[in-house]
């Protein structure tokens, strides 16, 4: 089966300090895999993905992660927060014709 | 600019009405999708359509309806008997079957809110 779990409906860090948004997957084969940012009343946007060519991956804003297999995870990290960061992030996965959502973390950002 | 359009933002409707959330895109992608969003529970797949004039079941079928008669057009049609309506409706698409890699795109939603 295939699932995404997303550990932390809510994270709240300092400004400046180093961001860790958890995400685990599983899947019957080898992942397609996605980090998306929601801001209020908006649509997703894409922050990055994992398509197997590279295990680390930078994205937009400052964001990577992480693909570990042997861990079945996907962690997404950014150094430094910045106050613009705080939304909410959904971890993705995709496979046989389908996406599969974490029910997304909250991060908040505080000054 | 390619992208995809949600009408309207906000939406308003009384129980037992029928009502029409529209989504277009012009990406000129094959496969299109319908999510709802609620508090706390991620995105859930009411329908998707990978060609037009085809489209399948999610995970959240029940009380909802579909059609895909362009490749642009995936209107979703909220009906009376879906027994809680009042969500956040999210669209979106991808290039489809021969871009397996490829990330979903995002319109920016239709608040449907039944009273």
């Amino acid at each position: 089966a295939q699932s995404v779990t997303q550990l932390g409906s809510h994270v709240s860090v300092s400004e400046g300090a180093l961001v860790l948004l958890r995400c685990n997957y599983s899947s019957s084969v080898p992942p397609y895999l996605f980090w998306y940012v929601q801001y209020p009343n908006q649509g997703l946007q894409l922050l990055l993905k994992y398509t197997s060519a590279a295990t680390l991956v930078k994205g937009i804003n400052g964001f990577e992660a992480e693909f570990k297999k042997s861990e079945t995870s996907f962690h997404l990290t950014k150094p430094s927060a910045h106050m613009s960061d705080a939304a909410e992030y959904f971890c993705a996965l995709y496979n046989f014709n389908k996406f599969y959502f974490g029910s997304g973390t909250k991060l908040n950002v505080k000054p | 600019d390619g992208g995809i359009t949600q009408s309207p933002k906000y939406l308003f409707r009384k129980e037992g009405q029928n009502v029409t959330l529209s989504c277009e895109q012009n990406l000129n992608h094959d496969a299109m999708y319908w999510y709802r969003q609620d508090p706390g529970q991620g995105l859930r797949l009411i329908y998707y359509s990978q060609i037009v004039n085809d489209f399948q079941k999610g995970d959240i079928a029940e009380g909802y309806s579909v059609s895909r008669e362009k490749k642009e057009s995936f209107p979703l049609t909220v009906t009376s008997a879906q027994k809680n309506p009042t969500a956040f409706y999210l669209c979106a698409s991808s290039p489809g079957d021969r871009s397996y890699h490829e990330a979903l795109h995002f319109g920016n939603g239709t608040r449907l809110t039944v009273t």
